[in-house]
């Protein structure tokens, strides 16, 4: 499962509530990203991250903001969640190597926004 | 941007059947095709890949074929089993020299034993 772990698995939150998600990897992968998942859309990107403190936005970024402080670590914030953003959250690591990039996804965050 | 059209979003198969989903891209730049295995409450996992400069790629039961001209790629499973079921993703990247891959939405397999 290339070290990828989120936590937490599962979290039932309340609209106006902040929320953060965590994506932790043990294998020193340069890139680091967050997706949603949701039925008809299939995977979208709302941030990623090339390096430690380097970050960018994916196609879904509006009301979500990341940090990366430590290689290992890429946090999701939800400044303050709403209903529209309950979700499955799948976080991916990958080291581009000769033009590919091969992601490898954690298990997942099940989201509930009340 | 990367546009990636995936199609079917259902397909339904006896046991035995052969299978292709069928996806195409819209930025010629694109270089690097991976394909997803997503089982039901799992995390997608990689399949098979091809990259531009290889027209098919094969693995077992499965195989990968990449036509640059026509700017579409497909995913054939052949003898199809009941654990193939799950749902399949498609994916272009290289775009400008960004390693970004940009996602289909995915094709429900059902594999009827």
């Amino acid at each position: 499962d290339a070290g990828i772990t989120q936590s937490p698995r599962h979290k039932v939150t309340e609209t106006g509530t902040p929320v953060t998600l965590r994506c932790h990897q043990t294998e020193n992968h340069r890139y680091m990203y967050w997706y949603r998942q949701d039925p008809g859309h299939g995977l979208r990107l709302i941030h990623y991250s090339y390096g430690v403190k380097d970050t960018d936005k994916g196609e879904v970024s509006d009301g979500y903001s990341v940090s990366r402080s430590k290689t290992e670590d890429f946090l999701l914030t939800l400044e303050s969640a709403t209903s529209s953003q309950t979700s499955v959250y799948f976080c991916a690591i990958s080291t581009p190597t000769g033009g590919t990039d091969t992601q490898y996804f954690g298990p997942g965050t099940r989201l509930t926004v009340l | 941007g990367e546009n990636v059209e995936q199609h079917p979003s259902t397909l339904s198969v006896q046991e035995g059947d052969s299978a292709v989903i069928k996806c195409t891209y819209s930025d010629s730049a694109s270089n690097y095709f991976p394909w997803y295995k997503q089982e039901l409450g799992k995390r997608p996992q990689l399949i098979i890949d091809i990259r531009s400069n290889v027209g098919e790629k094969k693995d077992q039961r499965i195989a990968v074929t990449l036509n640059k001209t026509a700017k579409h790629f497909s995913l054939h499973i052949t003898e199809t089993q009941p654990e193939d079921s799950a749902v399949y993703f498609c994916a272009a990247s290289g775009t400008g020299g960004s390693y970004i891959p940009t996602f289909g939405r995915g094709t429900s397999l059902i594999v009827h034993p």
